[in-house]
């Protein structure tokens, strides 16, 4: 079945630091992919989105693109902040929609001033 | 107000007393999702609801059970609850008409604690 392999965490950065948290898929046909983030104590959030190979989604400074032949969705950002503290999620969803989305198991990143 | 609004926000019971968590959405949305979050793990599918009439179980359905009341509203009951179920809960919604692309809204979590 479909499945999300996310790095394990917690990751922990200096600030200004460049991020990258790999997300690896296993699905049949062309799944739309997804990072989720969540602040402490909030609920997930979306971040960002591809739907299509080499599609590249951005966001508040992230990024990550759709890698059809590695089938990979890796969250980079170039230079983090404390206010990135969070925990991501990388998910995938198959695009008719008709089974609920699979998501990983979360990064729990830290950034320290 | 919030998109998706989850009661309580926390709540605290006693082993074997029934309990509901309530999700209502102003989104429009026709699906809606109940997770369950642990500390240090990931988010397990509950119940989920494609419209109205439609109910089906997740990975991690014992011991739960779920009410579609109307499209906007989806509940989530213990019928006994056990110090094990002690979790955060989330209730999302999805748009069909977005087929797969259009990604979940989340509540903000009902945390729930178990005596």
């Amino acid at each position: 079945g479909d499945s999300v392999t996310q790095m394990e965490g917690p990751v922990t950065l200096s600030e200004e630091a460049f991020l990258t948290i790999n997300c690896t898929y296993t699905a049949t046909g062309y799944p739309s992919l997804f990072w989720y983030v969540q602040y402490p104590g909030e609920g997930l959030q979306l971040l960002l989105k591809a739907t299509k190979a080499d599609d590249k989604g951005s966001n508040k400074g992230f990024e990550a693109t759709y890698r059809k032949e590695t089938t990979s969705f890796h969250l980079e950002k170039g230079s983090v902040q404390v206010s990135d503290s969070a925990v991501y999620f990388c998910a995938l969803s198959r695009n008719s929609g008709n089974t609920p989305l699979v998501f990983g198991k979360g990064t729990r990143l830290s950034v320290i001033a | 107000d919030a998109d998706v609004t989850q009661t309580p926000r926390n709540r605290i019971t006693k082993t074997g007393k029934r309990i509901m968590l309530e999700c209502s959405q102003t989104k429009g949305h026709d699906r809606m999702y109940w997770y369950r979050q642990d500390p240090g793990l990931g988010l397990q599918l509950i119940y989920y609801s494609f419209d109205v009439k439609d109910i089906n179980k997740g990975e991690i359905s014992d011991g739960y059970s779920v009410s579609r009341q109307a499209q906007a509203k989806f509940s989530l009951s213990l019928e006994s609850a056990i110090p094990n179920q002690t979790a955060l809960y989330f209730c999302a919604t999805s748009d069909s008409g977005t087929g797969g692309s259009g990604g979940y809204t989340f509540g903000s979590g009902t945390r729930l604690t178990v005596v």
